[in-house]
C-alpha cells in the first residue's frame, strides 16, 4: 500500500547548520507531496508542497524536490535557526481506489541549538 | 492562523466518562478529518467527512464516533474512556471536492485530553 517514512529523530543541529531530513515514498499514480511543521503547543502548518516530478517547493528558507526516479522528497535548509526547532511531517496525497487518501510519516523532531 | 477552529482546548476527564470534541473548518472546506496525535509524535487517521457524509474511515474505534452537521462544522465523540485514549486530537480540513481532492489539508490546534 501507500506508505511515507521519514529519518527518525530527534536530529540535533547547531545553529547555521545544513539541514536534511530525509523522506521516501511508496505510492501508485502521481500523488502529491508535502511538509507540514508543528511547533510545540500547536497543530500541523503546510510548509511546502510540489504537485509533479521535478517540481520543487520552498517556503521560509526550506526547500524539497519530488524526484519521482528515487521516490523522494527530502526537506533541506542552508541555515537552521533556534526558531527551526520543531517535528517535521512528510505527507503525500494519493488516488486509492477513485478515493484521494492523505498519508503522513511518523514526523522527525528537529532540536536547533544555540 | 489556519482557519480551522478547535474547542476545547484541553479537558481533563476520568476513566468511563464520555466527552465531544468540536471542529469548525475553514470557510468554504467541504472535508473535515480527524486524527488521534499520541506522545511517540505519530498521527493516526480517524475518520472523514465530506458535506456531512462519511467518506473514509481509519484506526477508529468503536469507542468513537463522528459526525459532520449541515453548517459543516464536525464533532468526535469518544466514549467509555480509557487511559489510553490521552492524546492530542487534532481536526483538519480542505477544499477538495468529492474524495478530497489534491488540495492540501489545514489543521487546528488540536484538543488535548486527558483520561485520569
Amino acid at each position: 500500500g501507500d506508505s511515507v517514512t521519514q529519518m527518525e529523530g530527534p536530529v540535533t543541529l547547531s545553529e547555521e547548520a545544513f539541514l536534511t531530513i530525509n523522506c521516501t515514498y511508496t505510492a501508485t499514480g502521481y500523488p502529491s507531496l508535502f511538509w507540514y511543521v508543528q511547533y510545540p503547543g500547536e497543530g500541523l502548518q503546510l510548509l511546502l508542497k510540489a504537485t509533479k516530478a521535478d517540481d520543487k517547493g520552498s517556503n521560509k528558507g526550506f526547500e524539497a524536490t519530488y524526484r519521482k526516479e528515487t521516490t523522494s522528497f527530502h526537506l533541506e535548509k542552508g541555515s537552521v535557526q533556534v526558531s527551526d526547532s520543531a517535528v517535521y511531517f512528510c505527507a503525500l496525497i494519493a488516488l486509492t481506489s477513485g478515493t484521494y487518501k492523505y498519508i503522513f510519516g511518523t514526523g522527525t523532531r528537529l532540536k536547533v541549538l544555540a | 492562523d489556519s482557519g480551522v477552529t478547535q474547542t476545547p482546548k484541553h479537558l481533563i476527564t476520568a476513566t468511563g466518562q464520555r466527552v465531544t470534541l468540536r471542529c469548525s473548518p475553514r470557510s468554504g472546506d467541504l472535508s473535515v478529518y480527524w486524527y488521534q496525535q499520541s506522545l511517540d509524535q505519530g498521527l493516526q487517521f480517524l475518520i472523514h467527512y465530506y458535506n456531512g457524509e462519511e467518506r473514509a474511515k481509519g484506526n477508529i474505534l468503536e469507542r468513537f464516533s463522528a459526525q459532520q452537521f449541515p453548517d459543516l462544522h464536525s464533532e468526535l465523540n469518544l466514549s467509555s474512556l480509557e487511559l489510553g485514549d490521552s492524546a492530542l486530537y487534532f481536526c483538519a480540513s480542505s477544499v477538495g471536492a468529492s474524495g478530497g481532492g489534491r488540495s492540501p489539508l489545514h489543521f487546528g490546534n488540536g484538543t488535548r485530553l486527558t483520561v485520569t
